[in-house]
C-alpha cells in the first residue's frame, strides 16, 4: 500500500518569507509523486509532479520540490511567500492499476498555508 | 480549452433520498476518476474508469454508491438511499493515457448535503 504523510495541518508564514511544506511518503515500488494546491470552494490544481526523471520539480507558481528516496520526501519549497499562494496543499501519490494505465492517487490529509503581511 | 466540469455545484437532500451527480470530462481524456473530499476522511478516491475497460470500484464505500460512463465520456456517480455521512465535495477529475504518471484534471466538485 502507498499512503503519504503530510507534517503540519497548518503553516504561517510572512509574506516574502520562505514556504516550507512537508510530505514523507510510503511506497513499495518507485513513486509517482505530486503537489496539488486547493484553493477555497474550487477544485484542485496540479502545481508539480515528480514521475522519476530529474530529482529537482519545478513547477508552477514559483514551487518547486525535491524528491529524495533516502528521506523518503517530497517537501514542497517556494523562496518567497506571497498572499495569493494563501490555500490548501495537498501531497500525494499514485500507483499503477493492474489493468489499464490509469494513475489512482493518494492523498495526504493536506496543509493549510496561511500567509501574513 | 474547457476543463472538467461537474453539475450541481450544490446539492442539499434529504436523509433517504437518491442522488445523481455529474461530471463531463475534458474532451478526449480516457480516463475518469471519482474523488470524495470530506472532513473527516480527507481525500478519497471511489472510482476509476479507463476506456471500455470494466471500472475499478476499489474505493465505493458501500453498495448505495454506483458510477457509470457512458460513450466513454460523461460519469454519472449515484447514491441511493442518502445517509448524513455521504455529505462532501465529490470531486472528478479527467487524464489523459499518453505517459506514465499523467497528470489529473480536477472539476470544481459538487458539495453534497444530506439533512
Amino acid at each position: 500500500a502507498q499512503s503519504v504523510t503530510q507534517l503540519g495541518s497548518h503553516v504561517s508564514v510572512s509574506e516574502g518569507a520562505l514556504v516550507l511544506l512537508r510530505c514523507n511518503y510510503s511506497s513499495s515500488v518507485p513513486p509517482y509523486l505530486f503537489w496539488y494546491v486547493q484553493y477555497p470552494n474550487q477544485g484542485l490544481q496540479l502545481l508539480l509532479k515528480y514521475t522519476s526523471a530529474a530529482t529537482l520539480v519545478k513547477g508552477i507558481n514559483g514551487f518547486e520540490a525535491e524528491f529524495k528516496k533516502s528521506e523518503t520526501s517530497f517537501h514542497l519549497t517556494k523562496p518567497s511567500a506571497h498572499m495569493s499562494d494563501a490555500a490548501e496543499y495537498f501531497c500525494a501519490v499514485s500507483r499503477q492499476f493492474r489493468t489499464g494505465g490509469g494513475n489512482k492517487l493518494t492523498f495526504g490529509t493536506g496543509t493549510q498555508l496561511k500567509v501574513e503581511l | 480549452g474547457a476543463g472538467v466540469s461537474q453539475s450541481p455545484s450544490n446539492k442539499v437532500t434529504e436523509k433517504g433520498k437518491d442522488v445523481e451527480l455529474r461530471c463531463d470530462p475534458i474532451s478526449g481524456h480516457t480516463a475518469l476518476y471519482w474523488y470524495r473530499q470530506s472532513l473527516g476522511q480527507g481525500l478519497e478516491f471511489l472510482i476509476y474508469f479507463q476506456g471500455n475497460s470494466a471500472p475499478d470500484k476499489s474505493g465505493l464505500p458501500s453498495d448505495r454508491f454506483s458510477a457509470e460512463r457512458t460513450g466513454g465520456s460523461v460519469s454519472t456517480l449515484t447514491i441511493q438511499r442518502t445517509q448524513q455521512e455521504d455529505s462532501a465535495v465529490y470531486l472528478c477529475a479527467s487524464s489523459g493515457t499518453r505517459d506514465r504518471g499523467h497528470e489529473q484534471y480536477f472539476g470544481p466538485g459538487t458539495r453534497l448535503t444530506v439533512t
